[in-house]
């Protein structure tokens, strides 16, 4: 059971590329989320989603886009890469109904050169 | 809008000693209030919650007090350990919990002096 997974761990993109982040979990969680975390800071919702085929906006969404093809995976997309995307991306699951606890993957690191 | 107000952003105390964090929200529908432990480097891991139905939780050596009157929820760690140090984060439910949205405050380092 690897829980939520991420990837890539590290990256460096130069203005202008673009990227996608990858998430996946094997907890057949509907709810999914991603979260920007920029240094010294909390954590700001990007956008988030309550199953496949349903995404939401969050506080932060600007500079990003999402699709939620499966229960399984959440990619969070970035076009047009800027220095203010410098940050670490969580992406996390929540067990509605139960709990409501969200886990968290392990982290990207993204640096915008 | 919504936000969740953290103090202190760092606190320093000696092993074996109490640490107290508080959190105050402003959205009065907010009913889920989640505490999360970052260590450096890692992701964040949920320690320990309370609901808006409940004043005081406790586990072991950490416990979370609520005021809904007063908007305000702090979290307690007795006996600390080196191994207590790390950020941790409270958050607020946005909304009811229904939405399953976070406010996320802006982080304490605790540092736990052996």
């Amino acid at each position: 059971n690897a829980g939520v997974t991420q990837t890539p761990k590290f990256r460096i993109l130069k203005i202008g590329q673009s990227m996608t982040l990858q998430c996946t979990q094997d907890m057949n969680h509907n709810y999914m989320y991603w979260y920007r975390q920029d240094p010294g800071m909390g954590l700001k919702l990007i956008y988030y989603s309550v199953g496949a085929g349903i995404t939401d906006k969050g506080e932060v969404p600007n500079g990003y886009n999402v699709s939620r093809s499966t229960t399984e995976d959440f990619p969070l997309r970035l076009e047009l890469a800027a220095p203010s995307q410098t940050s670490v991306y969580f992406c996390a699951t929540e067990e509605r109904g139960y709990t409501d606890t969200q886990y968290f993957g392990p982290g990207t690191r993204l640096t915008v050169l | 809008g919504e936000n969740v107000e953290q103090h202190p952003s760092t606190l320093s105390v000696q092993e074996g000693d109490s640490a107290v964090i508080k959190c105050t929200y402003s959205d009065s529908a907010s009913n889920y209030f989640p505490w999360y432990k970052q260590e450096l480097g890692k992701r964040p891991q949920l320690i320990i919650d309370i609901r808006s139905n409940v004043g005081e939780k406790k586990d072991q050596r950490i416990a979370v007090t609520l005021n809904k009157t007063a908007k305000h929820f702090s979290l307690h760690i007795t006996e600390t350990q080196p191994e207590d140090s790390a950020v941790y984060f409270c958050a607020a439910s946005r909304g009811s919990s229904n939405t399953g949205k976070l406010i996320f405050g802006q982080g304490t380092t605790l540092q736990v002096k052996p």
